[in-house]
Formats: C-alpha cells, structure tokens, sequence
C-alpha cells in the first residue's frame, strides 16, 4: 500500500507552546488530507479536512484558530496547534487519499501538553 | 443519521480458533467501506476496500465479506501476531470523500 509519513511519533510541549505535525504521502499525490484525533479506547474523530491549495473544512466543534492546517503541496500537510493545553494531548493522525478511495494514514503523533 | 457499528467490542480468541467481526452500517450512498487494523500507538493500517454487495477480498489469514448492510471480516486459524483492533469505516459518498469510522473490535490472540 501506499505510504504516509507522519513527524514527529510523540512530542512533549510546555503549556501555551505551539505545536506542529507534518504529514508527507511519500508515493502518491495526496488530493485530500484528514486530521483525525483518537483519544484512549476511542475511536477516531475527523477534525478536518484538506485539500491542497485551499482552506481547510473543519468539523463541527473543532476550533479552527486553534488548530491550523496547512495543505501547501500535493504531498504535505502540516497541522499546527496553537497555545496547546494539557486537554489537547491526545493521539493525532492524519491520512492521505489520492486518485483511489483508499485513505492511507500515517503512524500518529502522541502529543502531550504539561 | 449515517452509523458504523462494529462488534463485539473485544474478542479473545485461542490461537487456531477461527471467529468473525462484524461491521454493520446505515449510510445511504456508500461508495466503499474500509477494514484497518491498528496496533497500540500507531495509526490504522489499511486492510481491504469493499464497494458491492456480494464482494470478497482475502490476505492472508483474513477474509472480508460486504452485504448491503453489513460486512464481516473472517479471521481463520489466527495467530498471536493477528491481536490489533480492527477498525471499519465507510465512505458515504460527502463532498471530501469523509470516512465514517466504528470504535473498533479488539481482538487478542492467546497462543
């Protein structure tokens, strides 16, 4: 299958720092990028979602100055969380769909805010 | 109001011991419904796409089945090294092509 990068694994950040996570599909061209956030047990939430070129589509709840995404190429999404608090930690994953419908997903971020 | 839901929620098995999940969905206008395996800490790993009722893939020791409300994926003499959760998700056709996901079935292989 095709390959998604996700960096860094696990990051631990100071409260009121800001954090940001890339995503590179490394042998396709990724139209679309999603943001996910799984928390313990749970299973995965769609925060938003991208395509390149243009503003990312948020989710209902998910606020969007706080959580800045980034699709400038075909094959790189960022994901910046901004003035991070400890209720922010969580597992981040992203995924990278592109001509196909199979979305492919990166190994997830492992954020801790203290 | 569109749903994926997967169960049992855990599922232990002895190793040899053949068992089915299952993902049961009600979304209108499916346009593909997903398995992915995900191991602790890491993301979901892409498994089988299914997009017509009637429709098999198989890998290995896993074989994924697709009705027109349900799929189920077959695990047949699994292995100790088969213990993940399984995830299945769908897309139901929005303008982003967005996933719908279940909260998973975790399976624990006991050798």
């Amino acid at each position: 299958g095709a390959v998604v990068s996700q960096h860094p694994s696990w990051v631990i950040c100071k409260s009121g720092t800001s954090v940001k996570i890339e995503c590179r599909s490394l042998d396709f061209q990724a139209t679309t990028m999603f943001w996910y956030r799984q928390f313990p047990k749970q299973s995965l939430m769609l925060m938003a979602t991208s395509n390149e070129g243009s503003k990312a589509t948020y989710e209902q709840g998910v606020e969007k100055d706080k959580f800045l995404i980034n699709h400038a190429s075909l094959t790189l999404s960022t994901l910046t969380v901004t003035s991070a608090h400890p209720e922010d930690s969580s597992f981040y994953i992203c995924s990278a769909r592109g001509h196909l419908h199979e979305a492919f997903f990166g190994q997830g971020t492992r954020l801790t805010v203290v | 109001e569109d749903q994926v839901t997967q169960s049992p929620e855990a599922l232990r098995l002895q190793e040899g011991e053949s068992s089915s999940l299952n993902c049961s969905y009600t979304v209108s206008g499916l346009r593909g419904l997903f398995w992915y395996r995900q191991d602790p800490g890491k993301g979901p790993e892409f498994l089988f796409t299914l997009y017509s009722a009637g429709e098999e893939k198989e890998k290995e020791r896993l074989k994924a089945t697709l009705t027109k409300k349900e799929s189920f994926l077959h695990i047949t003499a699994p292995k100790p090294e088969d213990s993940a959760t399984y995830l299945c998700a769908v897309n139901y056709g929005g303008s982003q092509g967005n996933l719908i996901f279940g909260k998973g079935t975790k399976l624990s292989v006991k050798p």
